[in-house]
C-alpha cells in the first residue's frame, strides 16, 4: 500500500517545536520528502531523502525516522512557518503524497 | 533564471479535451525526469504521471491512467500534458514539477501552476 498517513492539524506557539509526523508501510523501503506550501503559492520543498535539506532552507527544518514513521520537526518555529505540509514518497512507478498538516502558530 | 511556466489552463466543458504546456528555463531539461502534480480547490496535492529524461519510461496515477498523456520535447524544453475525457472532479491546478537529478522522486523545483475547470 502507498498511502502516506499525516494529521490533519498542529498548532504550536512561537518559539516552541512543532512536529508533523507521516507514516506508512511503503516508507520501510522509501526515502521520504517534506512540502511546505504557503497559501496562494506553489509547493516548496524542505527535506528530502528523510533528512536533507536543500540549499536556502532554513537549519530549524528538519526530517526524521523511526521506522515507517518519519517526523518534520520545526524548531524555534515562526509565524512565517504557517502552512500546509505534505509528505511524499517515491517508488519505481509511482510517487504519493500524504493528506497534508495545516500548521498553525498561535 | 531557473525555472517552469505552466499554460494552457482554461474553462472546459465535461467530455472535452485540454493540452497542458510547461517550459522549462535556466537548467538542462533533458537531464531531468519531470512530473504532473495536481491540486483541486480546498485540497490537498494529488501526482498524476512522471516521465524519464529521454522518455523511455512513462508512469501514471490509476485516476488518470488512459484519459491523460505524458510527454516531452527536449529540443524545446517543453513538457505537455494531453487531457482527455475530462470530468468535473479534474478541476485543479496543474503543476509541472521537476525531479532532481539523480535522485528521482525529489521534487526541487515546482512551477506556478495553470488552472483547469471542468464545467458545463
Amino acid at each position: 500500500s502507498y498511502e502516506l498517513t499525516q494529521p490533519p492539524s498542529v498548532s504550536v506557539s512561537p518559539g516552541q517545536t512543532a512536529r508533523i509526523t507521516c507514516s506508512g508501510d511503503s516508507l520501510s523501503n522509501q526515502y521520504a520528502y517534506w512540502h511546505q506550501q504557503k497559501p496562494g503559492q506553489a509547493p516548496l520543498m524542505v527535506v528530502y531523502k528523510d533528512s536533507e535539506r536543500p540549499l536556502g532552507i532554513p537549519e530549524r527544518f528538519s526530517g526524521s525516522r523511526s521506522g515507517t514513521t518519519v517526523t518534520l520537526t520545526i524548531s524555534g518555529v515562526q509565524a512565517e512557518d504557517e502552512a500546509d505540509y505534505y509528505c511524499q514518497s517515491a517508488d519505481v512507478n509511482v510517487r504519493v503524497f500524504g493528506g497534508g498538516t495545516k500548521l498553525t502558530v498561535l | 533564471q531557473v525555472q517552469l511556466v505552466e499554460s494552457g489552463g482554461a474553462l472546459v466543458k465535461p467530455g472535452g479535451s485540454l493540452r497542458l504546456s510547461c517550459e522549462a528555463s535556466g537548467f538542462t531539461f533533458s537531464d531531468h525526469y519531470m512530473s504532473w502534480i495536481r491540486q483541486a480547490p480546498g485540497k490537498g496535492l494529488e501526482w498524476l504521471s512522471y516521465i524519464t529524461s529521454v522518455s523511455t519510461g512513462i508512469y501514471y496515477a490509476d485516476s488518470v491512467k488512459g484519459r491523460f498523456a505524458i510527454s516531452r520535447d527536449n529540443a524545446k524544453s517543453l513538457l505537455y500534458l494531453q487531457m482527455n475525457s475530462l470530468r468535473a472532479e479534474d478541476t485543479a491546478v496543474y503543476y509541472c514539477v521537476r525531479e532532481k537529478q539523480d535522485s528521482a522522486g525529489t521534487f526541487d523545483l515546482w512551477g506556478q501552476g495553470t488552472l483547469v475547470t471542468v464545467s458545463s
